[in-house]
């Protein structure tokens, strides 16, 4: 099935620094969707790209859509203690028709020291 | 408005025991889904609900486990004969009807289930 590479597995970053992850895979996509989820919450969607190449922000929130269409980025500017949580990568099927059957990566646990 | 809710928010259960979860989606939300996510990993599709009727159920991830949505709203998995490796948090998610591109799927907080 479809296999997600989300790294790191992990950050931990000073308040104000800036954040990097990804999500690769040997597919092509024609969607990445970025969540967050925090402590005993379920994920909350935070941006949604459609479009390879596509660079959309959400605040300090910046998410790109791989040109390849087999990655994709997401990047926090500034980081504040509230950013703390596991962000996920997700797609939908490649053969589309069926979009809610999202497969996620493993997530990125981000730590932020104030 | 009310998002998601599920219920319980933690269960424990012992090994052999049938357990039932409960999703109350949000209101006019006419999809709905169930997602598994074991410790360190991502989110793990189960089964998923169009209005009462799961069209498709492949997740499920064997015959223990069943799931059913009654009045096109609330929406219970029903785990059999519980096992340690069921042991995950369940998260439930809806989803209105679909226009264009991708549905967002607005997740409940989840079901903590551990078997002893």
């Amino acid at each position: 099935g479809q296999q997600l590479n989300q790294s790191p597995q992990s950050m931990f970053i000073q308040e104000g620094e800036d954040v990097s992850m990804n999500c690769t895979s040997s597919s092509i996509f024609n969607t990445w969707l970025w969540y967050k989820q925090e402590p005993g919450e379920g994920p909350v969607l935070l941006i949604a790209l459609y479009k390879a190449g596509e660079l959309t922000s959400n605040g300090r929130l910046t998410a790109q859509f791989g040109i390849t269409r087999k990655d994709s980025f997401l990047n926090i500017s500034a980081s504040i203690p509230s950013d703390v949580g596991i962000y996920f990568c997700a797609v939908p099927p490649r053969s589309g028709g069926s979009n809610y059957k999202l497969t996620f990566g493993k997530g990125t646990l981000l730590t932020v020291n104030p | 408005g009310a998002g998601v809710s599920q219920s319980p928010s933690n269960k424990v259960t012992e090994k052999g025991k049938d357990v039932e979860l409960r999703c109350d989606p949000i209101s006019g939300h006419t999809a709905l889904y169930w997602y598994r996510q074991s410790l360190g990993q991502g989110l793990e599709f189960l089964i998923y609900f169009q209005g009462n009727s799961a069209p498709d159920k492949s997740g499920l991830p064997s015959d223990r486990f069943s799931a059913e949505r009654t009045g096109g709203s609330v929406s219970t998995l029903t785990i059999q004969r519980t096992q340690q490796e069921d042991s995950a948090v369940y998260l439930c998610a809806s989803s209105p009807p679909a226009i264009a591109g991708v549905n967002e799927q607005f997740f409940g907080p989840g079901t903590r289930l551990t078997v002893l």
